[in-house]
């Protein structure tokens, strides 16, 4: 089945306290990308990539890190969580330029 | 940057009604999707649709790009169809980026 697997799907951690949250697809999609959820404010990139070794910055990256060492991998990384990390996060896949993205389950993130 | 606003921000329904949900934007895009996000936060997507008109069981869509306005339709609503709908727009540009709706809240009561 083609599917976007996010890893954790619940997360409470403290602040301070590094952590991943991995995301694997198996679609062969060259784009990966990440979104932040929050009330009021709706879906947010944060990162994105358009095949491997290539990232870039979306509209909200302060405090995360992401590589793209793979073609089916792509892992968000929080150094250092705030409580203003809390949040429902999502990852995504695409084709570039065929066909709509697939998002995964979406991991809700609450730090302390 | 493009505006993708939804109409209406809410709405109830009686299990059995029928519904349509609106989707317009202000700029040429090159892809529009529509998703529901169901009460346990998963967006499932219900359809890739930058034109023309589709059908999925109960549910189908229309794009009518021309027009920068897309619509969903929901015949029959069972309670599992609560939840937010969003519709989300590929832009043109370097990011590949989905620009989401300001959703459609629904709730069927049995």
């Amino acid at each position: 089945e083609a599917q976007v697997t996010q890893n954790p799907r619940y997360l409470i951690t403290v602040t301070g306290k590094k952590l991943t949250v991995t995301c694997s697809q198996n679609m062969n999609h060259e784009y990966m990308s990440w979104y932040r959820q929050d009330p009021g404010l709706g879906l947010r990139q944060i990162y994105y990539s358009m095949n491997v070794e290539v990232t870039d910055k979306g509209d909200v990256p302060e405090g995360y890190k992401v590589s793209r060492k793979e073609k089916r991998n792509f892992p968000l990384i929080l150094e250092s969580p705030s409580p203003n990390q809390t949040s429902l996060y999502f990852c995504a896949s695409s084709s570039l330029g065929l066909g709509g993205y697939t998002f995964g389950s979406g991991t809700r993130l609450t730090v302390v | 940057g493009i505006q993708v606003e939804q109409s209406p921000p809410d709405l109830i329904l009686q299990e059995g009604a029928n519904s349509t949900l609106r989707c317009n934007f202000s700029d040429s895009v090159n892809n529009l999707q529509w998703f529901h996000q169901n009460p346990w936060g998963q967006l499932i997507n219900l359809f890739y649709i930058p034109s023309g008109t589709k059908q999925n069981g109960r549910l189908s869509a229309t794009t009518v790009a021309t027009e920068r306005y897309s619509l969903l339709y929901i015949s029959s609503s069972q309670t599992t169809d609560s939840g937010v709908y969003f519709c989300a727009v590929l832009y043109g540009g370097a990011t590949n980026k989905l620009i989401f709706g300001t959703g459609t809240l629904l709730a069927v009561q049995p």
